[in-house]
């Protein structure tokens, strides 16, 4: 059984550019949420993909997109990016949202913006 | 004012006491998680509870739904439980809150 995999581990992009974070979901597990964490505080909710679809998002402007493929497997797109969108992203699968048996979260992909 | 709560944000203590982390919440809840976080940042999900007490090896987690009150007790505390430790909520939905973090150190 695999654990859930991010890539790249770190990344440095100019303000403006554009950026793709990936996500490899535990194996078994259908829905993918995406999280960003700010230095010194709790992650904050994205937005959540089940069954290639996206199911929930929170407060985060649209050029925050994703995508979920066939293998359950997750992409975090930011367009744009600002100073402020520097941070560590997290992403967690789960098993049908994580009702019943929990969470697995990756080990993140700490982005700079310069 | 945050939906998750946690106190106190930092934490320093002697290897061998005996260390609690408290969370308070203020929505509806379907589960409680508390989880582990070591500076790398990876996050390793310690308990899942919507009722009553877990306890696993020396963490013991409990949660009071009527309280909207969970804590995360720590026995006979090691340096390698240093890490920041996090209380999340589900709420309806497909979403965790997360609470701001406690940071744990643990002195030999």
């Amino acid at each position: 059984e695999t654990g859930v995999t991010q890539s790249p581990t770190h990344l440095i992009k100019t303000r403006g550019q554009q950026v793709t974070l990936r996500c490899s979901s535990q194996s078994g597990h259908n829905t993918v949420s995406w999280y960003q964490q700010a230095l010194g505080q709790g992650p904050q909710f994205i937005f959540q993909y089940y069954r290639e679809e996206e199911n929930g998002r929170g407060n985060f402007p649209p050029r925050f997109s994703g995508l979920q493929f066939p293998n359950y497997s997750s992409e975090l797109n930011v367009n744009a990016l600002e100073l402020d969108d520097s941070a560590l992203y997290l992403c967690a699968s789960s098993l049908n949202g994580g009702l019943n048996y929990g969470y697995t979260f990756g080990s993140g992909t700490r982005l700079t913006v310069v | 004012k945050n939906e998750v709560e946690q106190s106190p944000q930092n934490l320093t203590a002697q290897e061998g006491e005996f260390i609690t982390i408290n969370c308070s919440y203020s929505v509806g809840i379907s589960a409680l998680h508390w989880l582990q976080q070591h500076p790398g940042g990876g996050i390793v999900s310690l308990f899942m509870l919507s009722s009553g007490k877990k306890k696993h090896g020396r963490l013991i987690a409990t949660i009071n739904i009527q309280e909207k009150h969970s804590s995360l007790h720590i026995t006979a505390s090691h340096p390698r439980d240093s890490a920041v430790y996090i209380c999340a909520v589900k709420t309806s939905g497909s979403r965790l809150t997360f609470g701001e973090g406690t940071q744990l150190t643990v002195n030999p």
